[in-house]
């Protein structure tokens, strides 16, 4: 299986920040990779796909990049409702998620 | 709107078994792939199984292949996680997730709300 490592596991924000999370396969997973937001007792929910596309409905600071084993999600402008746990997941092959990266206020 | 329900879960002893069904709406449910999802208390996302469109086609997490069965009917939008032999470690929340594609797990744009499995004595 292809593993999925994501960095930083925890990181403390302030609302306006610009936040980056990255991701790293170990092996290359070409775009195939996909970013999801989790609050607490919710569902996940789909940010990002194929590396960069936004999923409809999602805001635009919001963004997705790179490709072959090393990845980022990006928030240009943390606003209050995006503290939340963020998973990387590839789709190369059998998928597998990141273990995860929670932020939180600062 | 896209809804996916969730329901069959709770507490069994280790060895029982339990299914899952997960009724979908809002969407041609046969034109997709549908996955199984798990998360245990407090830790991250796991993914367990899908299913193709037609249902042609499974493939399973090796955590759970030879004792979960997973299978949909088309004429009821409903897919379903047989799981039998179940472990301590299968103790989960497990999601309901509309794959984006027909085949084979891609990205998961629709969830649904989670029914919770608890295997203990």
């Amino acid at each position: 299986d292809i593993q999925m490592t994501q960095s930083p596991s925890s990181l403390s924000a302030s609302v306006g920040d610009r936040v980056t999370i990255t991701c790293r396969a170990s092996q290359s997973i070409s775009s195939y990779l996909n970013w999801y937001q989790q609050k607490p007792g919710k569902a996940p929910k789909l940010l990002i796909y194929g590396s960069f596309s936004l999923q409809g409905g999602v805001p635009s600071r919001f963004s997705g990049g790179g490709s072959g084993t090393d990845f980022t999600l990006t928030i240009s402008s943390l606003q209050p409702e995006d503290f939340a746990t963020y998973y990387c997941q590839q789709s190369y092959t059998t998928p597998t998620f990141g273990q995860g990266t929670k932020v939180d206020i600062e | 709107e896209v809804q996916l329900l969730e329901s069959g879960g709770g507490l069994v002893q280790p060895g029982g078994s339990l299914r899952l069904s997960c009724v979908a709406s809002g969407f041609t449910f046969s034109n997709f792939a549908m996955n199984w999802v798990r998360q245990a208390p407090g830790k991250g996302l796991e993914w367990v199984s899908v299913i193709s469109d037609s249902g042609g086609s499974t493939d399973y997490a090796d955590s759970v292949k030879g004792r979960f069965t997973i299978s949909r009917d088309n004429s009821k939008n409903t897919l379903y996680l047989q799981m039998n032999s179940l472990r301590a470690e299968d103790t989960a929340e497990y999601y309901c997730a509309k794959d984006r594609g027909r085949s084979h797990g891609t990205s998961f744009d629709y969830w649904g709300q989670g029914t919770l499995v608890t295997v203990s004595s």
